[in-house]
């Protein structure tokens, strides 16, 4: 069964600061997908990134990377020189093939604050 | 370009009421899924449509139904509201040879 562990329920730094959000995994399958999302307090889920388990490359998107790591199923998400902006809940997720549809699984979330 | 719009935004009912929640996707999208997010928790999957038909589903009872139309438009409906269903409900969609989903700002369901 997928399972998505974000064992960081709540994160408070400084503006300006770098903060890591981690992210581990659960699956049987070998063709998944994972996802970041951020939840600002207006609610709707904004998509951050995708990435397939046969790309393990790193990426990196102006102040965002992703460090994917298949090893220790880990899937974790830095934001550099954090802004106010960047306070919101981030949620990470799998998605199993598409055989018989998807089935999107959520972690619980971790709450960033970001304070000035 | 619209993206997923959902429909109302808040709502209030009474427990043993039956409530129904519309979703119009994305422009272009084919695949409506539909996801329940109780607060401080992650959103849990519904169910998901794709022409017009359920695909798969999660762990939730036969109170919540769905419906895509032949514009890939959705609703969602739940019967016998229990005041556990209070929730956001959230409807994405994508394309079906596509992976990511893309998200509506939710419907907020209050059962009293």
């Amino acid at each position: 069964a997928q399972k998505v562990t974000q064992a960081q329920t709540e994160i408070s730094v400084v503006e300006k600061e770098d903060v890591t959000l981690d992210c581990v995994y659960e699956t049987r399958d070998t063709t998944y997908y994972l996802f970041w999302y951020k939840q600002p307090p207006s609610g709707e889920l904004v998509f951050l990134i995708r990435r397939n388990s046969f790309d393990e490359q790193n990426e990196i998107s102006g102040r965002y990377s992703w460090n994917f790591q298949k090893s220790t199923s880990s899937f974790n998400f830095t934001i550099t020189a954090s802004q106010v902006v960047d306070s919101a809940v981030y949620f990470c997720a799998l998605s199993e093939g598409r055989s018989y549809g998807q089935n999107f699984v959520f972690g619980p979330g971790t709450r960033l604050s970001v304070l000035p | 370009d619209a993206g997923v719009t959902q429909s109302p935004t808040h709502l209030i009912k009474t427990r043993g009421q039956q409530v129904t929640l519309r979703c119009s996707p994305k422009s272009g999208h084919d695949t409506v899924s539909w996801y329940q997010q109780a607060l401080g928790q992650g959103p849990q999957f519904i169910f998901q449509y794709y022409e017009e038909e359920e695909r798969q589903r999660g762990n939730f009872p036969d109170r919540f139904s769905g419906h895509q139309f032949p514009n890939y438009s959705s609703e969602l409906n739940v019967n016998a509201l229990l005041l556990g269903d209070s929730a956001l409900y959230l409807c994405a969609s994508s394309l079906e040879a596509e992976e990511t989903q893309y998200f509506g700002p939710g419907t907020r369901l209050l059962v009293l």
